[in-house]
């Protein structure tokens, strides 16, 4: 049984680039989430979405970031023209549901976004 | 959803239990008390869940007092690898983001 997959698990962007992270949920698991870790803070919630719906993305950056999760494939992060603050560590999680209790949300090992 | 006081750090010699606790003073009936760890620069591993009633699984218990204003999550016999930042959530059905609120947590180091 897979866990949450996300790649790469590294990622260098150069100031202007785009970053693409991806997210494959667990077998079974609909919903995702993706959250964002700055260098030594607590994680932030960023955006939720089922099968080719966006449900919450209250957490999202106004510009710049933006995400999908297709019918088919992964979920994908994507961060147009990336700067320095963008460096973090960005984390996708999944569940089989979106209402507790059955609530509990997997992680991914996350993907380090470097910005140079 | 009802905020969450964590002490920032604790210790805990390996072997003994590890007892973590948090303040959810605000908590409303309708509110379950989650635990997630997150060993360095891991994805955050969840550990137990409860609404009222104390609960036991393979990797701890988790008890919550009679008016539900906290809890503690017991590691029953500490190793050097749960060393981690333990996080307290409290999360209902009433906010339809579904998101967890990561606050501070406390840092747990369990030393030899």
């Amino acid at each position: 049984n897979a866990g949450v997959m996300q790649n790469p698990r590294h990622l260098v962007r150069r100031r202007g680039q785009e970053a693409r992270l991806r997210c494959s949920p667990m077998k079974g698991h609909s919903h995702v989430y993706w959250y964002r870790q700055l260098p030594e803070e607590g994680l932030k919630f960023m955006v939720y979405l089922q099968k080719e719906n966006i449900i919450d993305e209250s957490g999202m950056p106004k510009e710049r970031f933006s995400a999908e999760f297709p019918k088919e494939g992964p979920s994908i992060l994507r961060i147009q023209q990336v700067v320095r603050g963008d460096s973090a560590a960005y984390f996708c999680a999944s569940s089989p549901s979106g209402r507790v209790p059955t609530y509990e949300q997997y992680f991914g090992p996350g993907t380090r976004l470097t910005v140079t | 959803d009802a905020k969450t006081t964590q002490p920032p750090s604790m210790d805990c010699a390996e072997g003994r239990a590890a007892n973590l606790p948090c303040n959810h003073s605000t908590i409303s009936g309708n509110e379950y008390v989650y635990w997630y760890r997150q060993i360095h620069s891991q994805g955050p591993q969840y550990i137990i869940h409860g609404l009222k009633n104390n609960e036991t699984n393979e990797m701890a218990s988790l008890i919550i007092t009679e008016d539900r204003k906290s809890s503690t999550l017991i590691l029953p016999h500490a190793t050097l690898r749960d060393t981690a930042v333990y996080y307290c959530i409290v999360r209902g059905n009433n906010n339809a983001g579904n998101m967890l609120t990561f606050g501070g947590g406390t840092r747990l180091m369990v030393k030899p």
